[in-house]
């Protein structure tokens, strides 16, 4: 079966300091990969997709970059956090085949709290 | 641009009764629609996932429902439960074409509290 880690968990960051999050999904394979952020009080925003390894599309500009060094890996990052940049951040994959009927599965998600 | 609009934006029912959650979206074009359940914290869980060519699906005590041309979806949820209480999402899968990417909208959420 498939499933997607997110890691890590819980995360507080000053401003001014790097982030790396990073999701992996076991048990399939070419999967489209996606980093959704959710900020308090809103919805869900799309922020970076990617439908192959160093394909990456971003959604909104913003201080945060996206990479796929590998088929089942996706990192976000950013290289000086701001105080804007909190919120929960969502990875999620779907599979490419538009043949196969699975939706979107969501990670456990990382808390970011930038002070 | 799709825009999905969740309502009531809060339900709080005691257990035991039957409930209707609304969806709406603005583009027809749809591949899929969603239902997700997110607790506080959490991420998100999948409930229910709708294709553009049904009507509706069933688990347990949620049905789904889709009216496409309306732009309409609802999740039923029948005999609810403390454990029930979470926020619901439902999210909209763009038909992207020939291409396997679909954009997901999601809605602002309906924050459902059960009370014994």
């Amino acid at each position: 079966s498939q499933t997607i880690h997110q890691w890590p968990a819980t995360l507080v960051q000053p401003v001014g300091s790097p982030l790396s999050l990073e999701c992996t999904v076991e048990g399939t394979s070419n999967p489209n990969l996606y980093w959704y952020r959710q900020a308090a009080g809103r919805g869900l925003q799309l922020l970076f997709y990617s439908v192959g390894i160093g394909q990456i599309s971003s959604e909104v500009p913003q201080n945060l970059s996206a990479s796929r060094p590998q088929d089942r890996q996706f990192i976000l990052s950013s290289k000086k956090l701001l105080l804007s940049d909190s919120g929960f951040y969502l990875c999620a994959w779907s599979a490419r085949d538009r043949r196969i009927v699975y939706g979107y599965t969501f990670g456990s998600g990382t808390r970011l709290t930038v002070v | 641009k799709q825009e999905v609009t969740q309502i009531p934006a809060a339900l709080s029912v005691p257990e035991g009764e039957n409930l209707v959650l609304n969806c709406s979206f603005t583009d027809s074009a749809i591949y899929n629609l969603q239902w997700f359940r997110q607790d506080p914290g959490k991420g998100l869980t999948s409930l229910l996932l709708i294709q553009s060519s049904q009507r509706e699906q069933t688990s347990g005590r949620l049905n789904a429902s889709l009216d496409k041309s309306s732009g309409r979806s609802t999740l039923y949820i029948a005999a609810s439960q403390p454990g029930d209480s979470a926020t619901y999402l439902c999210a909209v899968r763009g038909d992207a074409g020939g291409t396997s990417y679909g954009k997901l909208t999601f809605g602002q959420g309906t924050i459902l509290t059960v009370h014994p």
